[in-house]
């Protein structure tokens, strides 16, 4: 089982629709999840982070963290054309002695117009 | 968040040549990380830079390979050593922000023919 899974897409939603990314992990001592939007010959930004159990909000994005089900997603309301890009999954693992990210393979997002 | 520069940004190099890529941040930081992004792939952890030690490499990359640099808290060097069509690659050097999130540079594309 890979560390960080998410599905590769891509995930094609019309204009002003919900885009729902989601993301499984593996390691139950995880303890910070992140989202990050990459555009196309760009380098990764971050969009949200995420501690707790339940939903985060900022803006249009919703994260949803559930560490019962190892699962973490993240909401786009009112889907816009510049919201199409990847959107990696990261998540932080103390298996090793130091601090480490994890990302997962990403989601490619459509927003049709 | 961290300000954070690379260069060079692009290059093309020969085969069994060697590429030192330079990362700059505008303020002091702990540890620095080299990630690689193969094309159409998410981003695989090179190593750990950390200011006075040794780097920590990932599995499946070595020193000898991609050996690295951290003379001061804003600056470090990543080597692609006799470079084969394979290394072909981004290559992004990021900070840790804070929180755990992670801020990175713009990235060096590297072409090997």
């Amino acid at each position: 089982q890979k560390e960080v899974e998410q599905n590769s897409g891509p995930l094609s939603v019309p204009e002003g629709a919900i885009a729902s990314l989601n993301c499984t992990y593996s390691d139950r001592g995880s303890q910070s999840f992140f989202w990050y939007r990459q555009y196309s010959g760009k380098s990764p930004e971050l969009i949200m982070f995420i501690y707790s159990n339940g939903d985060k909000e900022d803006g249009r994005f919703t994260a949803q963290l559930n560490k019962a089900s190892q699962y973490v997603s993240l909401l786009i309301r009112d889907s816009q054309p510049s919201d199409s890009a990847t959107y990696l999954c990261a998540v932080n693992s103390f298996k090793t002695s130091y601090d480490k990210v994890i990302f997962g393979p990403g989601t490619s997002l459509s927003v049709i117009p | 968040s961290a300000v954070i520069s690379q260069k060079p940004s692009r290059d093309i190099c020969q085969r069994g040549t060697s590429l030192t890529i330079q990362c700059q941040v505008d303020s002091q930081v702990t540890m620095m990380f080299w990630y690689r992004q193969q094309p159409g792939q998410s981003l695989t952890l090179i190593a750990t830079a950390n200011q006075g030690s040794e780097a920590t490499y990932e599995s499946g990359f070595v020193i000898d390979k991609f050996p690295i640099s951290r003379p001061n808290l804003t600056f470090s060097t990543l080597t692609v050593s006799n470079m084969s069509p394979e290394d072909s690659s981004i290559y992004l050097c990021s900070v840790l922000g804070r929180t755990y999130e992670q801020y990175f540079g713009p990235g060096t594309r590297l072409t090997v023919t």
